[in-house]
């Protein structure tokens, strides 16, 4: 089966820092990759999607990228504030239909 | 734009009763809408797969006459757990896709069963 890995352990950074989050995957390379942004008791929020033939996607201070090599994708968020302070997702396609297959997620705090 | 919207936000129910939620796409019509369970500190697990005027499509391990889906129109996907145990416990969310690859999704529901 096709498996998503993120780092459960959170991440503590400082306020201004750039923020990296590694998403890992197994078997074969997916067709795309996404990342959402989900806060405590709410539903996840789509932030951006890579493609398998992209290295690099921008928007904003948040930059994604996707090495086929290494099986990976990392998430930045440079200029970080505490209001970036989430759980950030990774998500493959799981199968046909759009279905997707969510990592566990990491846990980002930004500090004063 | 994309908003996707679910009711009730929270229940608490009885052991044995059923308990019906509802998701909507609010501006927009929904080709397809998911369901997920979430635990805590779990990730998201797909329940099923549901398209307009046609019958869910479960994943492996979920029973489908204890979790049923209805998806009457293009915009209302609707999900009852029946005959609800404490272990039925879990925040369900549903989440709707325009045909492009991204998902968006409600707010959640969180479900308490007694």
């Amino acid at each position: 089966s096709q498996k998503i890995e993120q780092n459960s352990e959170a991440l503590n950074i400082q306020e201004g820092k750039t923020a990296t989050l590694t998403c890992n995957y197994t078997n074969y390379s997916p067709a795309y990759l996404q990342w959402y942004r989900q806060d405590p008791g709410r539903g996840p929020v789509f932030l951006l999607l890579i493609r398998e033939n992209e290295k690099e996607k921008r928007k904003e201070r948040l930059k994604v990228t996707f090495d086929t090599t290494l099986k990976q994708s990392l998430f930045h968020i440079t200029a970080s504030q505490p209001a970036d302070s989430a759980t950030y997702l990774c998500a493959r396609g799981a199968g046909g239909g759009n279905k997707l297959t969510f990592g566990t997620g990491t846990q980002l705090k930004v500090e004063l | 734009g994309a908003v996707v919207s679910q009711h009730p936000s929270w229940v608490i129910c009885k052991s044995g009763t059923s308990v019906k939620i509802e998701c909507r796409s609010l501006d927009f019509q929904a080709t397809t809408m998911f369901w997920y369970r979430q635990f805590p500190k779990q990730s998201l697990m797909l329940m099923a797969t549901s398209n307009e005027g046609s019958k869910a499509t479960y994943e492996q391990g979920v029973e489908k006459d204890k979790f049923l889906i209805n998806h009457a129109s293009l915009t209302l996907s609707t999900l009852t757990v029946t005959s609800a145990h404490p272990e039925d416990s879990s925040f369900y969310i549903c989440s709707a896709g325009t045909g492009e690859y991204e998902q968006y999704f409600g707010p959640g529901t969180r479900l308490t069963v007694t």
